[in-house]
Formats: C-alpha cells, sequence, structure tokens
C-alpha cells in the first residue's frame, strides 16, 4: 500500500461547484503539503500543514482551502471550482530531516 | 524567498551516455538539496540528496554535485537507460526545522533515447 494515498485519482467537476480532494499518510509524519502541477510551472505550494493544529499558505493559496483532521489526513477543497485550476494536484508529507515523499496525484478537470 | 531554477527544460541523450541537469538557488543559506524523479502518471520520488556540508554523494549511476560558492548543484546519471526518461525537479532548502519548505524548480524532461 502507498505510504501517501490521494482520492480521487481523477475527477472531473464542473465550474462554481465545491470538491474536496483527500489525503491519507501512515508515514507518521507530522508535516503535509497541498502542491498544484502545471506543464512548465513545476510544482507550486497551495497550503501547507507542520501539524494537526497549524495550517500555513503557501505561495497560490486563494480559491483554496484545507483541513487537517488528523495527524494522517489532510484534505483540499475548491469551494467554487473554476477551470483554470484544472490542475495535477500532489499531496506530500516530510520527515525532519527534510524529505519529502509524493502521493499519486490528482488529475483535476473543471469544465 | 528561495528561487530555484533549472537547465535545460527538456535534455534527450542518448542510451548509454550520461545526462547532467544543473539547478541554481538564491539563497545562500539554503543547505538542504534533493532531487526527485517523477514518472508519467506517477508522484515525484526521491533519488538523492545532499546536504551543504558536502560536496559530492553518490548512488550506484546517479551523483549530485554542490557548489555553494557559485549556488549551483547537478544530477550526473550514468550509463544512461530507458527507465531513466523522466521530469526531474531540484529542491532546495534551509532545512525544514522552523518554517522552511521545500523550493523546487521547474522541472527537465529527459529523455533517453534507445
Amino acid at each position: 500500500d502507498a505510504d501517501v494515498t490521494q482520492t480521487p485519482r481523477n475527477r472531473i467537476t464542473k465550474t462554481g461547484k465545491r470538491i474536496m480532494l483527500e489525503c491519507s499518510q501512515t508515514k507518521g509524519h507530522d508535516r503535509m503539503y497541498w502542491y498544484r502541477q502545471d506543464p512548465g510551472l513545476g510544482l507550486r505550494l497551495i497550503y501547507y500543514s507542520f501539524d494537526v493544529k497549524d495550517i500555513n499558505k503557501g505561495e497560490i493559496s486563494d480559491g483554496y482551502s484545507v483541513s487537517r483532521q488528523a495527524q494522517a489526513k489532510f484534505s483540499l477543497s475548491l469551494e467554487s471550482a473554476i477551470p483554470n485550476q484544472t490542475a495535477l494536484y500532489f499531496c506530500a508529507t516530510s520527515d525532519l530531516q527534510g524529505r519529502a515523499f509524493f502521493g499519486q496525484g490528482t488529475r483535476l478537470t473543471v469544465v | 524567498g528561495e528561487n530555484v531554477e533549472q537547465h535545460p527544460s527538456t535534455l534527450s541523450v542518448q542510451e548509454g551516455d550520461s545526462a547532467v541537469i544543473k539547478c541554481t538557488y538564491s539563497d545562500s543559506a539554503s543547505n538542504y538539496f534533493p532531487w526527485y524523479k517523477q514518472e508519467l502518471g506517477k508522484g515525484p520520488q526521491l533519488i538523492i540528496d545532499i546536504r551543504s556540508n558536502v560536496g559530492e554523494k553518490k548512488d550506484q549511476r546517479i551523483a549530485v554535485t554542490l557548489n555553494k560558492t557559485a549556488k549551483h548543484f547537478s544530477l550526473h546519471i550514468t550509463e544512461t537507460q530507458p527507465e531513466d526518461s523522466a521530469v526531474y525537479f531540484c529542491a532546495a532548502s534551509k532545512g525544514l526545522y522552523g518554517n522552511n519548505r521545500l523550493a523546487f524548480g521547474k522541472g527537465n524532461q529527459v529523455v533517453v533515447i534507445p
């Protein structure tokens, strides 16, 4: 089983809909992250959390929100999806040595 | 914040040749430099990393070198094989204690031609 699991793997949604992407991890790490990947733009940080009570905005947080339900769970929400949020989304954890571990990704299409 | 740039954006090599990807970083306080490999349809996976107290690190066919003075680090892949075809990301951070995060480059597409 994967150490970092994202659901769903693929999702098509309509403009204006609310959607949640879920992430769970079995690595026991306190630190979790949500990234967005677009062609030619690399990995851009949306939100990150260093423990259950900690939430921080990344470089592109507008239009997104997160919830850290437990050490193992970190979900990303799009309150009102728009087409330019079509992208590949990755959840990641990191250990105290700085090593990041990524999930398999969620491909989101907003039509 | 930290700015990481990768060059070239795309690299094609003949199977068996070597591939080199270079990254530059802007913050001289950065001290941790990992490389990630992303295969098609998968998430990035850590393949090698280096800390600022080391100039070079090797793991079988891959190696990373660090030049702190010039603020750049490079990934070297020797005897390339088709399975080395992927997108490679470099990153930098000032260590993750405290409010520091990895800053990623935009990625390099490496194509190994059989």
